[in-house]
């Protein structure tokens, strides 16, 4: 059984750029959580993607957008990077869309905002 | 809203005592409540989580927390601890019959010494 993956593992990007995180969801997992880590902080919830529809948000602005695919793989965008999207991105599966799903972390994606 | 307060930031311990890791949570309603550890350069991996039944949930390793709803409380402990427990803890709390949505505190760096 394969685990969530995520990819790139690091990535350097300049102010004012748009970059894509990419998660591949634990075999039989329908849902997709993304959270962001600020360095010294707690994972705070994005959004979470359940059979390719939003089910929920976090406080973030619209310039972070995702997506689910029908393999429940799923992607973040942010648009017009900001120096405080500086952070680990880590996504998250679980077998449904309710609080008491079990949600699998992946490693994470390291993204530097110079 | 909810949120999640860790108390201790850093916590040093020498190898084979016990220890306690504290979590505040401040919910109005019925909640579930988890406990992650989390390694150098990974992702998150559940510890135990506290979602009906006994107050007293134990992990594969060692590790126990008790849900005590009158002080809004999910401490974790261990009689007694390993190096390899070196690690950050994070508490987590999420709505009963909601979506996955995980709240965070903000870690406890445990740091196991000999």
């Amino acid at each position: 059984e394969t685990g969530v993956t995520q990819s790139p593992t690091h990535l350097i990007k300049t102010r004012g750029q748009q970059v894509t995180l990419r998660c591949s969801s634990q075999s039989g997992h329908n849902t997709v959580s993304w959270y962001q880590q600020a360095l010294g902080q707690g994972p705070q919830f994005i959004f979470q993607y359940y059979r390719e529809e939003e089910n929920g948000r976090g406080n973030f602005p619209p310039r972070f957008s995702g997506l689910q695919f029908p393999n429940y793989s799923s992607e973040l965008n942010v648009n017009a990077l900001e120096l405080d999207d500086s952070a680990l991105y880590l996504c998250a599966s679980s077998l449904g869309g309710e609080a008491t799903y079990e949600q699998y972390f992946g490693p994470g994606t390291r993204l530097t905002v110079t | 809203a909810q949120s999640v307060t860790q108390l201790d930031s850093q916590v040093p311990v020498f190898e084979e005592a016990p220890v306690e890791l504290r979590c505040n949570y401040s919910s109005s309603v019925s909640v579930y409540l988890f406990w992650y550890v989390q390694y150098p350069n990974q992702g998150l991996q559940l510890l135990l989580k506290y979602l009906s039944g006994s107050t007293l949930v134990e992990s594969i390793n060692g590790f126990e927390a008790e849900f005590n709803k009158s002080q809004t409380s999910f401490h974790l402990r261990k009689p007694s601890v390993h190096i390899s427990d070196t690690a950050e803890y994070f508490c987590a709390v999420t709505y009963t019959g909601t979506a996955s949505k995980l709240t965070f505190g903000t870690g406890t760096r445990l740091q196991v010494t000999l």
